[in-house]
C-alpha cells in the first residue's frame, strides 16, 4: 500500500544547530513529495517539493531537502535552527498512479521545539 | 486580498445539527480539496473536486456533503454533526494535478470545529 512515513512525533534541537526530520514513503513508482509547514492556529504553507528535477530541492526559510529514491526518503534538513522555525512540520505526497487528483496523502507530522 | 478563505474560523455546534463550512479562493483554481486535521493523524483528505460540478469522496468522507455550483466556492456540509467530527477542518486549492510542477496546494487558515 502506498504510504508515507515520518520518524518522530517530537524533534527537539538546540538553536544553532542542525535540523533533520525524517520522511519516508512507501511506493513503486516516486511519488511528488512536498513539506509543509504550520505555525500554530495557521494554515499550511508550502516550505519545498519535489517533482522529479533535481534531486536536492532548496526552500524557504533556509530549508532543504534531498531526495533518495534508493532509500524511499525525504528528509528535510536545516544547517542552523532558529527560535522562528519552532512548528509543526507535515511530509506529503502525490503518487503518480492516483493521477494527483485525489489529493496529497500526509505524514503525521513532527512537532519540532527549538531549545534555546 | 486574493487567496483562500475559510468561514467561520471558529464553530461549536450540538450533535445532530447541520453545519456548513465555507471555503472561497479567488485564483480561479480548478481543483479544491477538504481535509481535516486531528492529532496523530495528520491530515487526511474529506472531499475534492476537479470543477464545477465535479466533487469525489476521499479517505474519509462518511457523514460530509459537498457540493461546486461556482468554481470559487466550496461549501462542506455535516448533515447530522457528530462528536467524532470534532476537528480542524482546511480547505486547498491547486490550478491543476498530475503535472509535478503546479501540484502545489495552497491551504486556508482553517475552521475549527467542536461538537458538543
Amino acid at each position: 500500500a502506498q504510504s508515507v512515513t515520518q520518524l518522530g512525533s517530537h524533534v527537539s534541537v538546540s538553536e544553532g544547530a542542525l535540523v533533520l526530520l525524517r520522511c519516508n514513503y512507501s511506493s513503486s513508482v516516486p511519488p511528488y513529495l512536498f513539506w509543509y509547514v504550520q505555525y500554530p492556529n495557521q494554515g499550511l504553507q508550502l516550505l519545498l517539493k519535489y517533482t522529479s528535477a533535481a534531486t536536492l530541492v532548496k526552500g524557504i526559510n533556509g530549508f532543504e531537502a534531498e531526495f533518495k529514491k534508493s532509500e524511499t526518503s525525504f528528509h528535510l534538513t536545516k544547517p542552523s535552527a532558529h527560535m522562528s522555525d519552532a512548528a509543526e512540520y507535515f511530509c506529503a505526497v502525490i503518487f503518480p498512479s492516483g493521477g494527483g487528483a485525489d489529493g496529497l496523502t500526509f505524514g503525521k507530522g513532527t512537532h519540532l521545539i527549538i531549545q534555546p | 486580498d486574493a487567496g483562500i478563505t475559510q468561514s467561520p474560523r471558529y464553530k461549536i455546534t450540538e450533535t445532530g445539527r447541520q453545519v456548513t463550512l465555507m471555503c472561497h479562493q479567488t485564483w480561479s483554481h480548478s481543483y479544491m480539496f477538504w481535509y481535516r486535521q486531528d492529532l496523530g493523524h495528520g491530515l487526511r483528505l474529506i472531499y475534492y473536486s476537479a470543477a464545477a460540478d465535479i466533487t469525489d469522496k476521499g479517505e474519509v468522507s462518511d457523514g460530509y456533503v459537498v457540493s461546486r455550483s461556482k468554481t470559487e466556492n466550496f461549501p462542506l456540509t455535516l448533515e447530522s454533526a457528530t462528536r467524532s467530527q470534532t476537528s480542524v477542518y482546511f480547505c486547498a486549492s491547486t490550478p491543476q494535478v498530475g503535472l509535478g510542477d503546479t501540484d502545489t496546494q495552497y491551504f486556508g487558515p482553517g475552521t475549527r470545529l467542536t461538537v458538543l
